[in-house]
Parts: C-alpha cells; structure tokens; sequence
C-alpha cells in the first residue's frame, strides 16, 4: 500500500516554543490531508483538513493560530504547534488521501510530542 | 459525532477466530463500512471496506447484514500481533474525513 511518513517520530520541546511536524506521501500525491490528535486511552480527534494551494479546514474547537497548517505541495504538509504548553502534549497523526481517489486513506506512524 | 456504536473490549484466543461487530443503524444508502485498526503507538491501519456485499482480502472478511445496520468484521486466526483498536467506519462515497469512533480494544490471548 501507499507510504506517508512523518517527521520527527518524536519530540521533546520547551513550553512557549514552537514545534513543526512534516507529513509526506512517499509514492503518491495527495491533493488533500488530515490531521489527528490523540490523547492516551482515547480515540483519534480530527483537528484540520489541509487542502495542497488553499486554507486549511479546522474543526470546532480547534485554534487555527495555535495549530498552523502548511501544504505547499502535493507531498507535503506541516503542523506548527506555535507557543506550545504541556497540555498541547499528544501523538499527532497525519493522513493522506491519493489525488482522485478519495475511497483510499493512508495515515502516518504519527509524532509523539512532548511539552515540558 | 462517530455513526456507529462498537463494544468497548474483547477478547479472543490465539488461533482462534475473532468476530468483532459494529452498529450503524443510520446508516444511509451511499454510505460505505470501513475497518481501521490502530496497534499501540501506531498510525492506523485499513483492513477492508464494503458497501453491501461481503468482502473478503487477505487480512479480514467483513460480512454485513442485509439491511446494512450492521457488520461483522472477521479475523479468520488471530494472532497476537493482532492485538489492537479496531474502528468501525461509516463513510459516504463523497466524504474525504475519517471521523474515528471509541473503537474496540481486541485483546488476542496467548
């Protein structure tokens, strides 16, 4: 099946710094990708739709100015977690849907952020 | 809000095949049952999708019912490494967001 990878797997950062986190589709273009949380013991959280060349779609609750999203290419999207607190620590997910097909979603191993 | 409604945890011996259902009573018409599950620390993984018909590939069967409110998904021999969150999925065909569910804990028992 098709790979997305992101970087770092994990992250240790201060708090009031700001952590950037890549998602790739390795072998396919994704005109669209997702971003999830995850807190221990619960299930993934849908934050953001990060659509290649236009704004993001974020979900009810969720700060846009907090969580910047990047996708600049068909490869590639970013999630800036800006002035980062111990209560933003979570696994990150990203997924990516292949240009075309939105039946297939492929989603990352996921980052483990750390805010201490 | 996820559109369906799974037993938290189950078990199921090693060897053994494991039957873990799901209800999606509201299920509308143009609607598709996906199966993800997520290994500990882990991004998740699809397994199968169906629309009405059985579905069968090399990893899991999905049967589902004939008035589509609900499914079965079968692991023909787990395996410990099976061991996992399993998430039942209703999924328009126009839809592009996965909205995931509690999911099932499958605890696979040496």
């Amino acid at each position: 099946g098709a790979v997305v990878s992101q970087h770092p797997s994990r992250v240790i950062c201060k708090s009031g710094t700001s952590v950037k986190i890549e998602c790739r589709s390795l072998d396919f273009q994704a005109t669209t990708m997702f971003w999830y949380r995850q807190f221990p013991k619960k299930s993934l959280m849908l934050m953001a739709t990060s659509n290649e060349g236009s704004k993001a779609t974020y979900e009810q609750g969720v700060e846009k100015d907090k969580f910047l999203i990047n996708h600049a290419s068909l490869t590639l999207s970013t999630l800036t977690v800006t002035s980062a607190h111990p209560e933003d620590s979570s696994f990150y997910i990203c997924s990516a849907t292949p240009s075309g097909n939105v039946y297939e979603q492929y989603f990352g191993p996921g980052t483990r952020l750390t805010v201490t | 809000d996820a559109k369906t409604t799974q037993p938290p945890s189950m078990d199921c011996a090693e060897g053994r095949a494991a039957n873990l259902p799901c209800n999606h009573s509201t299920i509308s018409g143009n609607e598709y049952v996906y199966w993800y599950r997520q290994i500990h620390s882990q991004g998740p993984q699809y397994i199968i999708h169906g629309l009405k018909n059985n579905e069968t590939n090399e990893m899991a069967s999905l049967i589902i019912t004939e008035d589509r409110k609900s499914s079965t998904l079968i692991l023909p021999h787990a395996t410990l490494r099976d061991t996992a969150v399993y998430y039942c999925i209703v999924r328009g065909n126009r839809d592009d967001k996965i909205i995931f569910g509690k999911g099932t804990r499958l605890h696979i028992l040496p």
